[in-house]
This record gives C-alpha cells, sequence and structure tokens, in this order.
C-alpha cells in the first residue's frame, strides 16, 4: 500500500537558522497537506498542494510540491521558539478516501 | 468555539476491560474519522464515516474495536477486552466533502493507558 515517508525524524536547531523537513511517497498524489502538532496539542493543518511543482508561502514557512508530485518539502526560515513542534505530511489514498500520513519530523529550537 | 469536542481526555482501564469514546464533530461536517497516534509517530488511520455510513475499516482495527455514528453527528469507539496493546492517543478528526482532499480539523484527543 502508499506509503508516505519523513526525514529527519528529529532536528534540534539553534534560533534563528532555518529548517527543512522532506516527504516522499511510494505513489504519485492528487495533492498532499502538512499539519504541525504541538507538543501535548493535536494536528493542525497548515496548507495543502495540489498542482505540479507548487510553492506556496506562509510567513516564514515555504511549502513545495514535486514535479513528480511524488514529494514535497516544507522549509522554515529563521526559526522561532514558536516553531517547535512535530510537522507531517499527509497523502489521500483508496481513492482519496482518507489521509496517510507520515511519521513526522519533530523540530526542537534552543533559544 | 465550536471545533471538534472529544471526551474522555484521559482513560486509564484495567486490561480486559472495555472502553468507550465520544466524539463531537464539527456540525456542518459530514465526514468523520478515528485515527490512533502512539508516541513519536504519526497519526494511523482506523475509520472513516461519510454522514452515518462507515466506509472504511483499517486492517488495524481488530474485532474489539467498533465505530458507530448513528445519527450522523457525534460517533462513538468502543474496544471490547482492551490490552496494553490499546494504549495510545485516540483522535477524531472531520471534514467537509466527500473526499480526504478536504483539510481534517483535529480535536484534543482520548489518552488510554490500559494497565
Amino acid at each position: 500500500g502508499q506509503q508516505v515517508m519523513q526525514i529527519p525524524q528529529y532536528q534540534h536547531v539553534q534560533e534563528g537558522e532555518d529548517f527543512t523537513t522532506y516527504c516522499n511517497s511510494s505513489t504519485t498524489l492528487s495533492n498532499i497537506q502538512w499539519y504541525k502538532q504541538r507538543p501535548g496539542g493535536h494536528p493542525v493543518f497548515l496548507i495543502q498542494l495540489v498542482k505540479s511543482g507548487e510553492v506556496k508561502k506562509q510567513k516564514r514557512l515555504t511549502f513545495q510540491f514535486g514535479e513528480a508530485k511524488k514529494n514535497s518539502s516544507l522549509h522554515i526560515t529563521a526559526t522561532q521558539t514558536t516553531d517547535v513542534g512535530t510537522y507531517f505530511c499527509a497523502g489521500p489514498r483508496n481513492a482519496g478516501n482518507m489521509l496517510t500520513f507520515g511519521g513526522g519530523t519533530r523540530l526542537m529550537v534552543k533559544p | 468555539d465550536t471545533g471538534v469536542s472529544q471526551n474522555p481526555r484521559h482513560k486509564i482501564t484495567k486490561r480486559g476491560q472495555n472502553v468507550t469514546f465520544r466524539c463531537d464533530p464539527i456540525s456542518e461536517h459530514n465526514r468523520l474519522y478515528w485515527y490512533r497516534q502512539t508516541l513519536g509517530q504519526g497519526p494511523e488511520f482506523l475509520t472513516y464515516f461519510q454522514n452515518e455510513a462507515q466506509l472504511e475499516k483499517s486492517r488495524l482495527l481488530s474485532d474489539r474495536f467498533s465505530a458507530e455514528r448513528p445519527k450522523g453527528s457525534f460517533s462513538t469507539l468502543e474496544i471490547q477486552r482492551t490490552e496494553q496493546g490499546d494504549s495510545a492517543m485516540y483522535l477524531c478528526a472531520s471534514s467537509l466533502g466527500v473526499s480526504a482532499n478536504s483539510p481534517l480539523h483535529f480535536g484534543n484527543g482520548t489518552r488510554l493507558t490500559v494497565t
């Protein structure tokens, strides 16, 4: 079945450094969604990418969908302590009826 | 705030007991999902409803698990004869639409500990 993999699993950065997490799917995706889960919280939707090669920005966050629609990345510029949390990518499977989540990348930011 | 509501927030039970969790989705959302999350992992799909119809169940969902959404509004997830391996966070999510292309709105989850 479809698998969604994320790397790295963990990332420690100094506040102000950049951060990138990568997401790879074993199958072509119709779209990809990104979620953030703060420590002790629940996943919160960030963004959805639909088009091949699409790039979207939210302030310091840049999301990219690969040309083949099998990979995606999230880049955070100049991290802040408020960026702490686990970032998950998720892609639809089973004719788009449910989302498969990656294992997540846990970001820790040292002030 | 009319977000997704789950209760209880925490449940501690002894092995072999039955437990039931409740989820109240966002009122206009027709889709409701149950996911399970263990420490350091991403949410794993369990089952979903389109209105009151349960349309898919994961192979992870053993016969001890049952979910209902009787009137297409709130949902319950029951686990019978709990095992220690059932310890996890059980997340409910809802969305509006006819596919998983719509963003999921998650509740705060029910953390189950089986002793």
